[in-house]
Parts: structure tokens; C-alpha cells; sequence
């Protein structure tokens, strides 16, 4: 079974660019999660997925951030504009049972 | 009070060395508990899953408390490759659907 598939691994971007990652979870999980993960901190949950419906969307800065789910498949997230605290990894996690799986994320740093 | 509140560590301890991890939880409903694995710039990974008053999985027991609302993680036999970020993950739900809430993780190093 494939896992799930993040891109890109890395991006480094100026404060006041956009950028946007993607998200291929493993086939079949419905629940789809974007989590940021800063430095020394655990993932908190920006937006959570059932199908290609948002079901909980009420910790992403929705000024800058958006995702969408279109065809309840991948998933993009995107940022726009970044700020420096932005500057994490964006965990990309399905879910099978009580248990979730994650990608290998990207790190975005903001200079 | 926090979702979730772990030891801050770091936890440094030799190898063969026993140590044990608390997490306390502010939601009293919260009926399943998780501890998840992260290494050094890995994603996080499931370790074990606690459903009643505790679990035990070779090295590695976790043990639920919920009148007092605390769980704790415990590695007997300490080896080099337990090194990493254990992050103690309490049940929440929104819009009907379950999610999970991290905190921010406890750190291991173990030394020869």
C-alpha cells in the first residue's frame, strides 16, 4: 500500500509570496487533514476533509490560507500571502480507523 | 488549561535506562488516547493506542488514569533508536467528525 505522497519536500520562499503544497493521501481514506507543525510544537490542525466537503476549517487563518479537496481525492493547500511565522511543516494525514497516517511533509521556510 | 499538556523534556537517559512520559487531557469525555512517534524531521508515526485503563506492548506501556486525566508512556530496556519526540494525542470532534489534538511532545535522547 502506497502512503501518502506530499509535494514538494522543501520550499523556500519571500515574505509576501505565495506558495501552495499538495497532497495525495492513501486510497480510499476519506478524511483528509492539513496540519502545520512549528518548530518544538506538536501538528495543530488547519483544516480537515471528509470527502471533498471541509468539516472543520476553525484554525485556518482563512485571510491567507485556503485548501481545497475538489474531486475528494488530493488535496492542495496554499498560502498567500506568507508570512515569516509561517515558516513550519505542513503535514499532510488520512485516516483509517482511529488511527492516522501521515506524509513526509513540506518545510517551508519564509525569509 | 490546555487540550493537552506533556513533559517538556528533554529526557536524556542511558541506554537500559526506564522512563516514563505524563500527558495530562482537559477533556473529560475523551474515551481513546494515542501516543504517536515522531523522529528528528520525520512525520509522526502511531505507537499505541489506549482504550481502557491501559496497554502494553513489549518495552512500551502506556496507562490511562481518567478520573485524574493524565496518561503516561513508559520505555523499559531504553535503546538508542527509541531517540525521538513522543507526542501524547487526545480525541477531539468538530462538525460531527473525529479529530485529534497533539501536544507538543516530549523529548527522548538515549545515550550509550
Amino acid at each position: 500500500e502506497a502512503g501518502v505522497a506530499q509535494s514538494p519536500r522543501y520550499k523556500i520562499i519571500e515574505k509576501r509570496q505565495s506558495v501552495a503544497f499538495w497532497c495525495n493521501p492513501i486510497s480510499g481514506h476519506a478524511t483528509l487533514y492539513w496540519y502545520q507543525q512549528i518548530l518544538g510544537q506538536g501538528p495543530k490542525l488547519l483544516i480537515q476533509f471528509q470527502n471533498n466537503g471541509v468539516v472543520d476549517d476553525s484554525q485556518l487563518p482563512k485571510d491567507r490560507f485556503s485548501a481545497e479537496r475538489l474531486k475528494g481525492v488530493d488535496s492542495t493547500l496554499k498560502i498567500q500571502p506568507a508570512k515569516l511565522e509561517d515558516s513550519a511543516v505542513y503535514l499532510c494525514a488520512g485516516r483509517r480507523g482511529n488511527e492516522q497516517f501521515f506524509g513526509p511533509g513540506t518545510r517551508l521556510t519564509v525569509l | 488549561r490546555k487540550e493537552v499538556e506533556q513533559d517538556p523534556g528533554p529526557f536524556n537517559v542511558p541506554e537500559g535506562a526506564t522512563v516514563a512520559f505524563n500527558c495530562t487531557y482537559s477533556n473529560s469525555a475523551s474515551q481513546s488516547f494515542f501516543w504517536y512517534r515522531q523522529d528528528c524531521r520525520k512525520e509522526p508515526k502511531l505507537l499505541m493506542s489506549v482504550y481502557s485503563s491501559g496497554n502494553e506492548d513489549g518495552r512500551f506501556t502506556a496507562q490511562l488514569n481518567r478520573a485524574s486525566q493524565y496518561i503516561s508512556l513508559l520505555i523499559r530496556d531504553s535503546k538508542l533508536s527509541d531517540s525521538a519526540t513522543y507526542l501524547c494525542v487526545v480525541p477531539g470532534f468538530s462538525g460531527g467528525y473525529n479529530k485529534l489534538i497533539f501536544g507538543a511532545g516530549t523529548r527522548l535522547a538515549v545515550h550509550p
